[in-house]
């Protein structure tokens, strides 16, 4: 049973437009959600992060919404660049007296043209 | 530095082989994770080891054997594995152990090919 949905595998946007990534979740104990880049043959790389006390949170282009009570973040860029094409996860972190750990969202490739 | 490295970059290695993956970060981390990533799958949790001990062991089978020799160390060693572990290996560290450090910092991953 997944607990990050990313349920858009892909989307495609025009250069200076918005883009919106969507990432769903259903484990109420989940305290920080993050958002990662991932070129091809690289690993992630962090993007922007946000609590689960927050409803958002802003970096630049990058803005993350949080609706606590539906379950749901989204990931807006703007404006969207070429450079901006990957692919986007959406990652939860768990805390238990283990330790701390991300589940990730299957992703969603988005490709920005000019 | 906010680098993670991870050697080697692409590993074949026949189902009777042993070998070991390795990486390292110098960025004082004290938490260090291994991942594996299927294609066009996403990263899925294998080991957490925190200040050096293992803590989280996501029900990995005993062919996969990780190693933290120091902080700054975390190895994944190999061993009698399956043409269905051939996967992308991505080691990622994060400031803390415990509850601190959210964010985690990815290394470009290992790329396991087992024949």
């Amino acid at each position: 049973d997944q607990q990050v949905k990313q349920n858009s595998p892909s989307l495609s946007v025009q250069e200076g437009r918005i883009s919106i990534l969507n990432c769903d979740y259903t484990n109420s104990m989940f305290d920080y959600f993050l958002w990662y880049k991932k070129y091809p043959a690289e690993g992630p790389t962090f993007l922007i992060s946000i609590s689960s006390i927050k409803d958002k949170n802003e970096d630049g282009r990058f803005t993350v919404f949080l609706n606590k009570s539906a379950k749901h973040l989204s990931l807006h860029i703007v404006p969207s660049q070429p450079g901006d094409s990957a692919v986007y996860f959406c990652a939860a972190r768990f805390l238990n007296q283990a330790g701390t750990a991300l589940i990730f969202g299957k992703g969603t490739t988005l490709s920005v043209s000019s | 530095d906010t680098e993670v490295t991870q050697t080697p970059k692409h590993l074949v290695m026949g189902m009777t082989n042993k070998k070991s993956l390795k990486c390292e970060q110098h960025m004082g981390h004290r938490a260090m994770y291994w991942y594996k990533q299927k294609a066009k799958k996403p990263p899925e949790l294998m080991f957490v080891y925190s200040y050096e001990k293992l803590s989280i062991n996501e029900s990995v089978p005993s062919r996969f054997s990780p190693e933290c020799p120091n902080s700054s160390l975390l190895n994944l060693h190999l061993h009698a594995l399956q043409p269905e572990d051939s996967a992308l290996y991505l080691c990622a560290s994060s400031p803390w152990g415990g509850g601190g450090g959210i964010t985690q910092y990815f290394g470009p991953g290992t790329r396991l090919t087992v024949l």
